[in-house]
């Protein structure tokens, strides 16, 4: 079946180090987004990506990196610089327009807790 | 700048009621809408959109409402359920807008047996 895997589903990290999440998906999907949930602020765009080797920064990128060098593939690093990463990561691709959800299709998330 | 804004944090329903969620937005761009439900630790789901040209889509218990002219939705639940309690999220799509969805805040719906 085909889908979104994100993992860990669980990842601690230190202060001072930088952490990457993986996003895999085998939909075919050309846009791949990266999404952060926080209590009370809804789920907010870290960066997307269109097409493989481009993508763009969304609306919180500060302390973030991305990179696109397949297609499958969407993984996100957490730098230290970013200042609060305890959070709800979520991973979502998506298809043409056209269909009722415009394709979108969500990761189940990965919890990450800096210890 | 929050461009979609559910001004309510949480709704508690008595099962079989009706359960209403509402959702503001601001940019008047805005071309297709979708709500979302959402359980702790998971990935949202898709539960119903509707594009700007239209003001109400249906599908079984769920019905959207827009009014443009308000910049309001609104998502009716009908009759509600135990199982429906969760997160509903509130999201735009921008009119060319590469496809990236705003989200809003989220509302807390709580059905009691």
């Amino acid at each position: 079946d085909g889908g979104i895997t994100q993992s860990p589903k669980y990842l601690f990290r230190k202060e001072g180090q930088n952490v990457t999440l993986s996003c895999e998906q085998n939909l075919n999907h050309d846009a791949m987004y990266w999404y952060r949930q926080d209590p009370g602020q809804g789920l907010r765009l870290i960066y997307y990506s269109q097409i493989v080797n481009d993508f763009q920064k969304g609306d919180i990128a500060e302390g973030y990196s991305v990179s696109r060098e397949k297609k499958e593939s969407f993984p996100l690093t957490v730098t230290s610089a970013q200042k609060n990463p305890t959070a709800f990561y979520l991973c979502a691709s998506s298809s043409p327009r056209g269909l009722q959800n415009y394709g979108y299709t969500f990761g189940s998330g990965t919890r990450l807790t800096v210890v | 700048d929050q461009q979609v804004k559910q001004n309510s944090p949480s709704l508690s329903v008595q099962e079989g009621r009706i359960s209403i969620l509402n959702c503001d937005y601001t940019n008047s761009m805005f071309d297709y809408f979708l709500w979302y439900k959402k359980y702790p630790a998971e990935g949202p789901t898709f539960l119903i959109s509707i594009s700007s040209i239209k003001d109400k889509n249906e599908d079984g218990r769920f019905t959207v409402f827009l009014n443009k002219s308000a910049k309001h939705l609104s998502l009716h639940i009908v009759p509600s359920q135990p199982g429906d309690s969760a997160v509903y999220f509130c999201a735009a799509i921008l009119y060319r807008g590469h496809g990236k969805l705003t989200f809003g805040q989220g509302t807390i719906l709580t059905v009691h047996p």
